[in-house]
């Protein structure tokens, strides 16, 4: 069974850098077939595409996040991560990671993590 | 960036009845890209239906999806206790992927 957890700060200062890290473990991030991603929620604007990453390291952004997001992937360690620059309030949320397809959607998520953007 | 629009906000029914939830797209969503997923409370969302109507893994089929274009359905033909929870649609043929801003659908 196919499981992602995600580990990083739960609170970050304005103007620093959110990083999260998402470790896949029951299978191989190294499959063609998908791709891995950042969502996060906000009780205000709801669920939010950050954007994904193939394992070939290609990457595909929100334009809305585009300047401050970079999304990588470390196949030896089967995992990846989001740094997330300049962050302000606004970027408080649950950051989920999740596996997708251009077939299903997004199938497997991992249970969120809640980040706090306060001084 | 398509935008989607789910009605109504709030559904509120009795366990057994029939629930239909509804989402629009701005634009015609390519090749039907569309998936509706589950969320309780304190758990990530969960996939229901992808491609439109087609099941994910293990989802009973009391759930259905259809639609084309730019109007899609999600209908839970009878409603078990476990079913309450807020539902949101999902397109991801278009880059930005984009979700519908969700259907809670409650104990009435």
């Amino acid at each position: 069974q196919l499981q992602l957890q995600e580990s990083g700060p739960g609170l970050v200062k304005p103007s620093e850098t959110l990083s999260l890290t998402c470790t896949v473990s029951g299978g191989s991030i190294s499959s063609s077939s998908y791709y891995w991603g950042w969502i996060r929620q906000t009780p205000g604007k709801g669920l939010e595409w950050i954007g994904s990453i193939y394992y070939s390291g290609s990457t595909y952004y929100n334009p809305s996040l585009k300047s401050r997001v970079t999304i990588s992937v470390d196949t030896s360690q089967n995992q990846f991560s989001l740094n997330l620059r300049s962050v302000t309030a606004a970027d408080t949320a649950v950051y989920y990671c999740a596996r997708g397809s251009g077939d299903l959607g997004s199938d497997y998520w991992g249970q969120g993590t809640l980040v706090t953007v306060s001084s | 960036e398509i935008v989607l629009t789910q009605s109504p906000g709030t559904l509120s029914l009795s366990p057994g009845e029939r629930a239909t939830l509804s989402c629009r797209a701005s634009q015609s969503v390519s090749a039907g890209y569309l998936a509706w997923y589950q969320q309780k409370p304190g758990q990530a969302p969960r996939l229901l239906i992808y491609g439109a109507s087609s099941r994910a893994t293990g989802i009973p089929d009391r759930f259905s999806g259809s639609g084309s274009g730019t109007d899609f359905t999600l209908t839970i033909s009878r409603l078990e206790p476990e079913d309450f929870a807020v539902y949101y649609c999902q397109q991801y043929g278009n880059s930005p992927l984009t979700f519908g801003g969700g259907t809670k659908v409650e104990i009435k």
